[in-house]
């Protein structure tokens, strides 16, 4: 079965500055999706990016970018030029690309809680 | 745009007691789950549904039953509620099936507490 770590339960920032977000995982599939997920004191889950495990080129979404490292089953998240709005829980999720069952429900690293320093 | 919306958004309940959450989404989706959370971990599946009239369990079902009356809606049921049920539960939904890399829309969640 697949599984999602998050080493760090909780990381702080300086308003402005960059913070990366660890997350591996553990697969024996070569085919799968990675995301990862904020949640905001509202609770409800946002998607903040996501890459497929076929590209080799790294996705980005504005201030947010991730290190996909596929031989090292490593994803971790950069958030440059952090803003309060950044603050929440960040979820690292994995899906695999595997068609039938419940194979592709999205599996759910623990967490890591953000919060930014004004 | 309302996207996915739960109701309640906050309820007790005594142990053996019934409920069913609701919840629906405007977007047309075709496919739809039900997640729950507990302090300090991530979400789990407890239940989804690819398409209109078909349901299948995830990775949590144990004490729970679910209806898609539509493909608007997607109802969970704890038929006897009990204190390891006391959990947030989100319902999500999504264009696609599982196994793509489709982003999931989710509601705000329900806080369920069982005494």
């Amino acid at each position: 079965a697949q599984t999602v770590t998050q080493s760090q339960p909780e990381m702080s920032v300086q308003e402005a500055e960059t913070v990366t977000l660890s997350c591996t995982y553990d697969t024996s599939e070569s085919d799968y999706y990675l995301f990862w997920y904020k949640q905001p004191p509202s609770r409800q889950m946002i998607l903040v990016i996501r890459q497929e495990a076929y590209k080799q080129q790294n996705a980005t979404e504005n201030r947010f970018s991730v290190n996909f490292q596929k031989a090292a089953k490593s994803f971790s998240l950069k958030i440059s030029d952090s803003q309060l709005g950044d603050a929440a829980m960040y979820f690292c999720a994995y899906r695999s690309a595997l068609v039938g069952g419940s194979q592709g429900n999205l599996i759910f690293g623990k967490g890591t809680k953000l919060s930014v320093k004004p | 745009n309302a996207g996915v919306t739960q109701t309640p958004k906050f309820q007790v309940l005594k142990t053996g007691q019934s409920m069913t959450l609701q919840c629906a989404q405007d977007m047309n989706h075709n496919s739809m789950y039900w997640y729950r959370q507990d302090p300090g971990m991530g979400l789990r599946l407890i239940y989804y549904s690819a398409s209109e009239g078909t349901t299948d369990k995830g990775e949590v079902p144990n004490g729970y039953n679910v209806s898609r009356l539509n493909k608007r809606e997607f109802s969970l049921r704890l038929e006897s509620a009990a204190p390891s049920q006391t959990s947030v539960y989100f319902c999500a939904s999504s264009e696609g099936p599982l196994a793509t890399n489709e982003k999931l829309f989710f509601g705000s969640g329900t806080q369920l507490s069982v005494l």
